[in-house]
């Protein structure tokens, strides 16, 4: 089955302790991207990547770094984690160079900073 | 960067009415059009986009228009369903679905 998927699911974690929220996909994508979904502010892109070694800034990526080693993966990682990054966080992908520019996310790791 | 209003914040309507949705983006470059659809708990997923040398486009029920002169684009549901009930969110990007910018969204409520 074709799919993105993410984990943790879940996550209650305190200020400063590193974690990181993994991303797969088996669908062979080129492209992408975290998210991170905040009450009334929509989907905010964090980083995203055009492909593997390749990653560029999105418009809150304070706190935030990826890396893009392997086609398929694409973790997010917070080396100090601070109340502020309590959110919902989806990652996304999607094939270049197609008709359709679609993202297909995953189910979204919800993250609680104390 | 591109910048996407969205309005209403909040939209209720009765069961068979229609719903419109509307959205803004600053960035005349901007190429690409989406429309996402969020239920509760769940991902948001494509329900219907539209490229810049396109007008409008229609899916069944859905239907999307934009005017590339006042940058604006709208989303059309018609014959509502409680089905519909969910969260809407709009995005617009400059290089044809790649780092999407999206409004803040609109929950949508359809009522009996």
């Amino acid at each position: 089955e074709a799919q993105v998927t993410q984990n943790p699911r879940y996550l209650i974690t305190v200020t400063g302790k590193k974690l990181t929220v993994t991303c797969s996909q088996n669908m062979n994508h080129e492209y992408m991207s975290w998210y991170r979904q905040d009450p009334g502010l929509g989907l905010r892109q964090i980083y995203y990547s055009m492909n593997v070694e390749v990653t560029d800034k999105g418009d809150v990526p304070e706190g935030y770094k990826v890396s893009r080693k392997e086609k398929r993966n694409f973790p997010l990682i917070l080396e100090s984690p601070s109340p502020n990054q309590t959110s919902l966080y989806f990652c996304a992908s999607s094939p270049l160079g197609t008709n359709t520019g679609e993202l297909f996310f995953g189910e979204g790791s919800r993250l609680t900073v104390l | 960067g591109e910048n996407v209003e969205q309005h209403p914040s909040t939209l209720s309507v009765q069961e068979g009415d229609s719903a419109v949705i509307k959205c803004t983006y600053s960035d005349s470059a901007s190429n690409y059009f989406p429309w996402y659809k969020q239920e509760l708990g769940k991902r948001p997923q494509l329900i219907i986009d539209i490229r810049s040398n396109v007008g409008e486009k229609k899916d069944q029920r859905i239907a999307v228009t934009l005017n590339k002169t006042a940058k604006h684009f709208s989303l059309h549901i018609t014959e509502t369903q409680p089905e519909d009930s969910a969260v809407y969110f709009c995005a617009a990007s400059l290089n044809s679905g790649y780092a999407l910018n999206f409004g803040k969204g609109t929950s949508l409520l359809v009522t009996p």
